[in-house]
């Protein structure tokens, strides 16, 4: 399954199959980025990020890439499983100063 | 230690009372954040704190009243708050405010201004 940008804040995948979200950043200044996942009642929990001077980065199970060109990021996540379910922002920073700025999130919801 | 904690959990207050969120976090971080987030949006920053001094105040209203005590503890000191401001208010903190540094968050207080 796939959302683009911001029009599908909703996504929803059969479990085992293959997520893509993806998030459109507004900074070109912008030279870290990170996605966090957040379950309901929870914080933010950090999944994987990337540095401006690299176009992919993987974890286990999650992919980041990076398309500065386009200034878009999408997280990919592999085999996703009823755990995967959760509300997943995309966040850029500047290099200077402590601003950490969030996109609008997607939803993911799996189905067993 | 990789945990940020933060007391209450729960907090109802009315409009005229005082009350404080607090926050804690032992991985000699030496920048941390306050965040409030309305339910399903994304949370935003409200002040930023490095090395103990208040480096960013997001235009926040006096109502809201951070205090670092610390490198280990992060206050906020709540008065005379409007129902709006009922949110989940999150801490986080990070090794130091520059770029490259993820930072790590707290569960969240849950406000309910009555």
């Amino acid at each position: 399954g796939e959302n683009v940008g911001l029009h599908l804040p909703t996504l929803s995948v059969q479990e085992g199959d293959n997520s893509i979200i993806n998030c459109a950043y507004s900074n070109s200044a912008s030279d870290y980025f990170i996605w966090y996942k957040q379950e309901s009642g929870k914080g933010p929990q950090f999944i994987i990020d990337i540095r401006s001077n690299m176009d992919k980065r993987q974890g286990q199970r999650v992919t980041v890439l990076l398309n500065k060109t386009v200034k878009h990021l999408s997280l990919q996540i592999a085999a996703t499983q009823p755990g995967d379910s959760a509300v997943y922002f995309c966040a850029e920073k500047e290099n200077q100063g402590g601003k950490l700025i969030f996109g609008q999130g997607t939803e993911l919801s799996v189905k067993p | 230690d990789t945990e940020v904690t933060q007391t209450p959990k729960h907090l109802v207050m009315g409009m005229t009372n005082k009350k404080s969120l607090k926050c804690e976090q032992h991985m000699g971080h030496r920048a941390m954040y306050w965040y409030k987030q309305k339910a399903k949006k994304p949370p935003e920053l409200m002040f930023v704190y490095s090395y103990e001094k208040l480096s960013i105040n997001e235009s926040v209203p006096s109502r809201f009243s951070p205090e670092c005590p610390n490198s280990s503890l992060l206050n906020l000191h709540l008065h005379a708050l409007q129902p709006e401001d009922s949110a989940l208010y999150l801490c986080a903190s990070s090794p130091q405010t520059g770029a490259s540094y993820e930072q790590y968050f707290g569960p969240g207080t849950r406000l309910t201004v009555t």
